[in-house]
């Protein structure tokens, strides 16, 4: 079955210290999404791609860096820049929407607790 | 820029039908999409309008005013499964969609 895949599930880190979160999708997708959740604040977009070797930052990308060497792979680095990284991460992909596929695939996410 | 607003909570008994509202400012605009998330899950993908007016799909509906910057998702026939948070998503044309703060519904027996 194609979808995303988000890994780890739940992850505990120590002020300081830099994560990283990985997610790979099996869709053929072009782009991909991460998105942060806070409880109140919904979805917030923290980076995407549209192709590979290629991608943006969105609302929120500070603290955050991301690669995508490999169309299936967007993996996202926490930095201990990051001030309050303690959320709920979310892995998404789509076609593109500028194509006018306008749903978007989610990953399982990733919940990230800083100690 | 682009905002959405959304109620943040929503209340309803099995059965009844609910309505959760979705006003939008962007400086374009390609679409909105509807998504369901329960507790602890992934968003799953239910509903977009590109145009005016009524989509429906089984129990849930969706509307949009492009004019009023206006949509909203309706669900019929109410079930227990269905309290879970909804968020509207904006596709304004950027290649990416934003997302309102979400409404969290509580379906009652």
């Amino acid at each position: 079955d194609g979808g995303i895949t988000q890994s780890p599930k739940y992850l505990f880190r120590k002020e300081g210290q830099n994560v990283t979160l990985s997610c790979e999708q099996n869709l053929n997708h072009d782009a991909m999404y991460w998105y942060r959740q806070d409880p109140g604040q919904g979805l917030r977009l923290i980076y995407y791609s549209q192709i590979v070797n290629d991608f943006q930052k969105g609302d929120i990308a500070e603290g955050y860096s991301v690669s995508r060497e490999k169309k299936e792979s967007f993996p996202l680095t926490v930095t201990s820049a990051q001030k309050n990284p303690t959320a709920f991460y979310l892995c998404a992909s789509t076609l593109g929407l500028r194509s006018g596929a306008n749903v978007l695939t989610f990953g399982a996410g990733s919940r990230l607790t800083v100690l | 820029g682009q905002s959405l607003e959304q109620p943040s909570e929503v209340t309803a008994v099995e059965g009844a039908i609910v309505q959760i509202n979705c006003t939008y400012q962007t400086s374009g605009f390609y679409g909105l999409s509807w998504y369901q998330q329960h507790d602890g899950g992934a968003p799953t993908f239910l509903s977009y309008n590109g145009l005016d007016g009524l989509e429906e799909t089984g129990r849930f509906s969706s509307f949009l005013s492009r004019s009023d910057s206006y949509g909203y998702l309706l669900l019929q026939e109410l079930q227990m499964k269905d309290s879970a948070s909804y968020f509207c998503g904006l596709n304004s044309g950027y290649s990416t969609l934003t997302f309102g703060k979400g409404t969290m519904l509580l379906v009652s027996p």
